[in-house]
């Protein structure tokens, strides 16, 4: 079982448009989170990390479920530039276990 | 601040030829990870290092793969001798987990071809 499982997608959305990613963890001792988002040919760029209690910034929300053992990333209100990959990283420790990404394209 | 700082950016060599990536990991950050990527595998993780000392190499391809971290400001991923399915984006990237859980921080990358 991998360590980290999200849907590839795509997710093609209109611009305006609300949208939200899962991403389910298997490894109950994991202790932070993390959502990274990647464009075409670029490395990797830390979006926003995750806490318990859930967090916004802007139009983006994270949320945590410990029980369930995923994490949630809600984009309202999408924009062109907001197409991208997302990962989702989960850190048991000192590693770092990346999801394989959810590519979203958000239309005109 | 300066962030990670890769190179070369672009590398194409032959096969057979040895390939040596280089890495600054930001100052103060006392983890490094090298990472592979391809449109097939995704990112994986090949190394990491902890103060300078490789923690865990289990994913490194076979023995023609080293990397080495002789101070806390270059790492090096060395690749001897190379193959075409060496062929990927090979990306550094480094942490501070003396301060909590805090995220990584990635390079720009090294986009490497094998002919």
């Amino acid at each position: 079982r991998k360590e980290v499982e999200q849907d590839p997608g795509p997710f093609n959305v209109p611009e305006g448009a609300t949208v939200a990613f899962n991403c389910t963890y298997s490894n109950s001792a994991s202790q932070s989170f993390f959502w990274y988002r990647q464009d075409c040919r670029k490395e990797p760029k830390l979006l926003m990390s995750v806490y318990s209690s859930g967090n916004e910034d802007g139009r983006f929300t994270a949320q945590l479920n410990r029980a369930s053992q995923y994490i949630s990333l809600l984009i309202r209100d999408s924009k062109l530039s907001d197409s991208a990959t997302y990962l989702c990283v989960v850190s048991p420790l000192n590693k770092f276990y990346f999801g394989s990404g959810t590519k979203l394209n958000v239309k005109p | 601040d300066a962030g990670v700082i890769q190179s070369p950016r672009h590398e194409v060599t032959e096969m057979g030829q040895e390939v040596t990536l280089r890495c600054k990991p930001i100052s103060g950050h006392d983890y490094l990870f090298w990472y592979r990527q391809t449109m097939m595998r995704g990112l994986e993780l090949l190394i990491y290092f902890n103060n300078n000392v490789p923690i865990d190499d289990s994913g490194m391809p076979e023995d023609r793969f080293s990397a080495k971290m002789p101070n806390a400001s270059f790492s090096t991923l060395k690749i001897q001798p190379s193959e075409p399915r060496d062929s990927a984006v090979y990306f550094c990237a480094s942490t501070d987990r003396g301060r909590g859980n805090q995220p990584q921080h990635f390079g720009d990358g090294t986009r490497l071809s094998i002919l």
